[in-house]
Parts: structure tokens; C-alpha cells; sequence
């Protein structure tokens, strides 16, 4: 079956602290695979999108980068933290219907 | 460049009431529009698609390019239909992304 794994649940970091958060999918081969935020009052905002190992695009520029060292996984990074990437992170991934989500990270940084 | 617009944040309606949550776009190609819903704790999911013209859970949506729009609509709101819904639109061509609304809260009473 086709499934969208996203971790942690919540996580909350100290300002300056590195960020890791992970996204796999099942089911599947060579996805497309995109990390979204989501910001009270500002709707889903795109940050990253892979079509394929080690391809990476960013759409806007930020504290944060992306990878994808396997064909199903796709990492959400940052060196140092700052407050004002705190928010709601989700994973998705475009299946023929259209996008699946994961269930979201809740990032707070303090 | 493309845009999503859900012009109301929130939207109170009674129960049994008939539902219309508005969402126009901006685009220069040919769109491909969804609606997206988040019910309390759990996952952003698929509402429905325009290319597809089937009903979820009573909610119909129109493409209506010469007003731009792609309304989400239900005849008689139910307590279960609370929830967050987004309007988005696919762009990108191969690389697939989607671009969302702020989101519009739908609230029933009842």
C-alpha cells in the first residue's frame, strides 16, 4: 500500500540548535516529494520539492535546506534554528489523484 | 504568476444551512484545481478535484474559468463538515506543485 511517514510529531528546540526532520514514503518508486509549512493565517507554503535522489529545488530562501540521500526519503535541515522557523512542517508526496500529506511536525523553537 | 485567493478566514454557518466557501485563482495555463480538508487532529486529505466532477461528502465544486473560480460548495452543512478547507492549484508542469489558499475555517452550529 502507499503510505506517507512523517517524524517527529512535535519537537521542541532551543534558537541556534540543529533541525532534522524526516519524511519516507511506501509503495512507490521515484516519487515527487515536496516539504510544505503551514503558518497560522498564511495558508501552505512550498519550501522544497524533489523529483528524484539528490535532486533538490528550493522555492524560497530560508534558514533551512533539504535532501534526499534514498529514492524514498526526504529530510528537512537546519544548521541553526531560529524563531521565526517555528510552525507546522508537512511532508507530501503527488501520487495520480493528486498530493498525499504526512501528518505534520510541530516545531516550536524557543 | 499563480495565486490561490480564499478570500474568508472564517465561515459560521448552522447546520442544515447551505455552504459555499469561495476560492478564485490566477494562472496562465490550463488549471487543475482541488480542494484540500483538515478536520481536527488529523491530516491534511483530498476533498475533491475539478477534473474528476464527483461529489465528497456532498461538496460539489465548478470550475468556472471565466470568473476564475473553483467555489466549494454543499447544500445543507453538517456538525461533521467543521473543519479547515484550502483551495489550491497545480502548476509546474512536471515538477508538480501546489500552490494553496490561506484556508477558509468552516464552523457549523448547531
Amino acid at each position: 500500500s502507499q503510505t506517507i511517514h512523517q517524524w517527529p510529531a512535535t519537537l521542541v528546540q532551543p534558537v541556534g540548535s540543529p533541525l532534522s526532520l524526516e519524511c519516507t514514503v511506501e509503495g512507490t518508486s521515484n516519487p515527487n516529494l515536496y516539504w510544505y509549512r503551514q503558518a497560522a493565517g498564511r495558508g501552505l507554503q512550498l519550501l522544497f520539492y524533489s523529483v528524484g535522489i539528490g535532486q533538490i529545488s528550493s522555492e524560497v530562501p530560508q534558514n533551512l535546506s533539504a535532501s534526499r540521500p534514498q529514492d524514498r526519503q526526504f529530510i528537512l535541515s537546519s544548521k541553526k534554528l531560529l524563531l521565526s522557523d517555528s510552525g507546522f512542517y508537512l511532508c507530501a508526496w503527488k501520487l495520480d489523484y493528486g498530493y498525499t500529506f504526512g501528518s505534520g511536525t510541530r516545531l516550536t523553537v524557543v | 504568476a499563480q495565486r490561490v485567493t480564499q478570500p474568508e478566514k472564517l465561515l459560521s454557518v448552522f447546520k442544515g444551512a447551505p455552504v459555499e466557501l469561495k476560492c478564485n485563482y490566477s494562472y496562465s495555463g490550463s488549471p487543475e484545481l482541488f480542494w484540500y480538508v483538515q478536520y481536527s487532529r488529523q491530516r491534511l486529505q483530498l476533498l475533491l478535484r475539478h477534473i474528476s466532477r464527483e461529489s465528497i461528502k456532498g461538496f460539489t465544486a465548478d470550475l468556472n474559468k471565466g470568473e476564475t473560480s473553483f467555489h466549494l460548495k454543499k447544500p445543507f452543512a453538517q456538525e461533521e463538515d467543521s473543519a479547515m478547507y484550502y483551495c489550491a492549484l497545480l502548476y509546474g508542469g512536471a515538477t508538480n506543485k501546489l500552490i494553496f489558499g490561506t484556508g477558509t475555517l468552516l464552523a457549523v452550529q448547531p
